[in-house]
């Protein structure tokens, strides 16, 4: 089975720009959330989206969006981008995304912003 | 103050020794406690879970929850250079579809 994808793996914006990132789940999950991994913060929770819904949102603000799509395959939009927002962002897909349902993990994107 | 802390390390030890992690965690509604191992480069990967209290051993890995004190621990026994990675713990509650993850622990075994 494959596993989860994220594309592009490296990507470099300036301030103000914006851009989506994609997550392709394993085949079968129709959950998917975000995560944004920095040294400071560490792992923090952005949203979830299952079947198409979003069932829930971190602390972020509102430049940070995202959608799924029929196939589960899901998209993040940060846009007027920061400096801040040079993370590490991972995406994980699970079968039902609630509890302790393993959430498997991509690789990231690894975006940074100059 | 953050809902879960976790000592980031660095973390250095011989092959061979015990490794043991640590999570405290401040949000009484938690109910499952799952570590996290994350390779450079990687996503994490699910190492264990636990629901409530209690232990659980998978091999040379052994994951303990004390909810009474809000405290989690992995013990990593026979420790392997391979087993050089970040460690996280992670926490939700009942239903819910957000993670709560520790700042994560770096640990490094040396040959």
């Amino acid at each position: 089975k494959a596993g989860v994808t994220q594309t592009p793996r490296y990507l470099i914006k300036t301030r103000g720009q914006q851009v989506t990132l994609s997550c392709s789940p394993i085949s079968g999950h129709r959950s998917v959330s975000w995560y944004q991994q920095t040294p400071g913060q560490g792992l923090q929770f952005l949203f979830e989206y299952f079947s198409e819904t979003q069932r829930n949102k971190g602390n972020f603000p509102g430049r940070f969006s995202g959608r799924q799509f029929s196939n589960s395959r899901s998209e993040m939009n940060v846009s007027t981008l920061e400096l801040g927002d040079s993370a590490l962002y991972l995406c994980a897909s699970s079968q039902t995304g609630q509890g302790a349902g393993n959430r498997f993990f991509g690789p990231g994107t690894r975006l940074t912003v100059l | 103050q953050k809902e879960v802390e976790q000592d980031p390390g660095p973390l250095s030890v011989p092959e061979g020794a015990i490794v043991s992690l640590n999570c405290t965690y401040s949000n009484s509604a938690f109910q499952y406690f799952m570590w996290y191992r994350q390779y450079s480069r990687k996503g994490p990967e699910l190492l264990m879970y636990t629901y409530s209290s209690g232990n659980k051993e998978d091999g040379r890995f052994t994951a303990q929850v004390d909810k009474s004190s809000k405290y989690i621990s992995l013990f990593i026994r026979d420790s392997q250079p391979s087993d050089s990675a970040t460690y996280l713990c992670a926490m939700s509650s009942q239903g819910a579809q957000k993670l709560v993850f520790g700042q994560g622990t770096r640990l490094t075994i040396n040959p």
